[in-house]
């Protein structure tokens, strides 16, 4: 499968922890984003990377949130301190040129993150 | 406000009906939009792109007005795999590589 992978799928921990997730994108893509998906609601835009440098962050992103790709091939977000509300699906894509040149983002399976 | 909007539904119908889906935007400047499908704990997906002289693929038909800023979706003959939620998408001026979702429209096909 060449497909965007996310790992882990799950990620139970307890607050104030520290998480990281790992993002492999399709590997001739050199754009790759971050969303952030909670029930009901649509895919929420993090952050984005063209190659190894990070282009732009959402406001929504606090400072307990960092993301790297430090190679311009695989990334990770961490999540440092976590609360209750970071609960969510964790969402990768990547794709191969400008993306609101035809729209396709393609999403890997997600990262569900649970904050007891 | 949010910077898209969709009714969240759901829209419950019968096999061969035909159903429609509305989104509005905010920002005037906005440049591209799409309908995504997203089945039930899966990943989103690209359904198609929505040019300002519309398009068809098939049973789906999507429009834009951009005097209005709304962005339609059309099912014909809707059939039980069509069961999902769509999500609305757009890029804005500035932001051409950050697609913005609407919160979705689930649709439910039923024999």
């Amino acid at each position: 499968d060449t497909g965007v992978s996310q790992d882990p799928r799950h990620k139970i921990t307890k607050r104030g922890q520290n998480v990281t997730f790992r993002c492999d994108p399709i590997s001739e893509h050199n754009r790759l984003y971050w969303y952030r998906q909670t029930l009901g609601q649509g895919p929420e835009f993090l952050t984005y990377f063209q190659n190894e440098a990070q282009l732009e962050k959402s406001r929504l992103l606090s400072d307990r949130f960092s993301a790297e790709r430090p190679k311009g091939s695989f990334s990770t977000l961490e999540i440092q301190r976590t609360e209750q509300g970071d609960s969510a699906m964790y969402l990768c894509a990547s794709s191969p040129g400008v993306a609101g040149e035809n729209g396709e983002l393609f999403f890997g399976e997600g990262s569900r993150l649970t904050v007891l | 406000r949010k910077e898209v909007e969709q009714d969240p539904g759901p829209f419950n119908v019968p096999e061969g009906a035909t159903v429609a889906f509305n989104c509005t935007y905010s920002n005037s400047a906005s440049q591209s939009f799409f309908w995504y499908r997203q089945d039930c704990r899966k990943e989103p997906k690209l359904l198609m792109s929505v040019y300002s002289s519309g398009n068809e693929d098939g049973r789906f038909t999507a429009q834009l007005n951009r005097a209005s800023q709304y962005i339609s979706l059309l099912i014909r003959d809707s059939k039980l795999s069509d069961s999902a939620t769509y999500l609305c998408v757009v890029t804005f001026s500035g932001g051409y590589n950050k697609l913005i979702f609407g919160a979705g429209t689930r649709l439910a096909v039923h024999p």
